[in-house]
């Protein structure tokens, strides 16, 4: 298994442009989640899927948009780039159900706005 | 959620054990402890979680205080490669709350 596979590694938009962060897993997990973490901080939830077909808020929703039309990919779409969200960017899933605790992280995308 | 307390930072000799602390004092009892890392640039990873009693696994040991307000996780035998953030997260165990909430995390470095 591939895991959690975030694409691309790297980008750089300038202000106003808009993208779409890809997240596959290959798991078969339920959940999936998106993370930002800022230099010298901790991670930040964005939004957070429990299945296809729903998706819920996190800490800092604003300016991103996301959908689970499958249960594979949970794609994070920022609609017009600004400077303050340039970050790492951090997809993760795990099985569903209450027993399952383990999340499983992708290895990011550095994302710089201009 | 309850908040976690952790030292910023704490250093290590390889070899020898690496004890991180976590202060918890606010946990309620259907709260579990987590512990993450996460090694320079990569997604962080699971460690380990328990609720009360204490857990062992292939990468660490998780002490819990019989009053549940502290934990420390224990890295038995350090290694240059342990040196990372170490977060640990109290998580209810059920409903919408669940989500994982990262800290600033402990930066351990482990000392050749």
């Amino acid at each position: 298994n591939a895991g959690v596979t975030q694409t691309p590694k790297f980008q750089v938009l300038k202000t106003g442009q808009s993208m779409t962060l890809q997240c596959a897993q290959d798991m078969n997990h339920e959940y999936m989640s998106w993370y930002r973490q800022d230099p010298g901080m901790g991670l930040r939830l964005i939004h957070y899927s429990v299945g296809a077909g729903i998706t819920d808020q996190g800490e800092v929703p604003n300016g991103y948009n996301v959908s689970r039309s499958t249960t594979e990919d949970f794609p994070l779409r920022l609609l017009s780039a600004a400077p303050s969200q340039t970050s790492v960017y951090f997809c993760a899933s795990r099985p569903g159900g209450q027993q399952n605790e383990k999340l499983f992280f992708g290895s990011g995308t550095q994302l710089s706005v201009l | 959620d309850a908040k976690t307390t952790q030292p910023t930072s704490m250093d290590c000799a390889e070899g020898r054990a690496a004890n991180l602390p976590c202060n918890h004092s606010t946990i309620s009892g259907n709260e579990y402890v987590y512990w993450y890392r996460q090694i320079h640039s990569q997604g962080p990873q699971y460690i380990i979680h328990g609720l009360k009693n204490n857990e062992t696994n292939e990468m660490a040991s998780l002490i819990i205080t019989e009053d549940r307000k502290s934990s420390t996780l224990i890295l038995p035998h350090a290694t240059l490669r342990d040196t990372a953030v170490y977060y640990c997260i109290v998580r209810p165990r059920s409903g919408s709350a669940r989500q994982l909430t990262f800290g600033s995390g402990t930066q351990l470095t482990v000392l050749p």
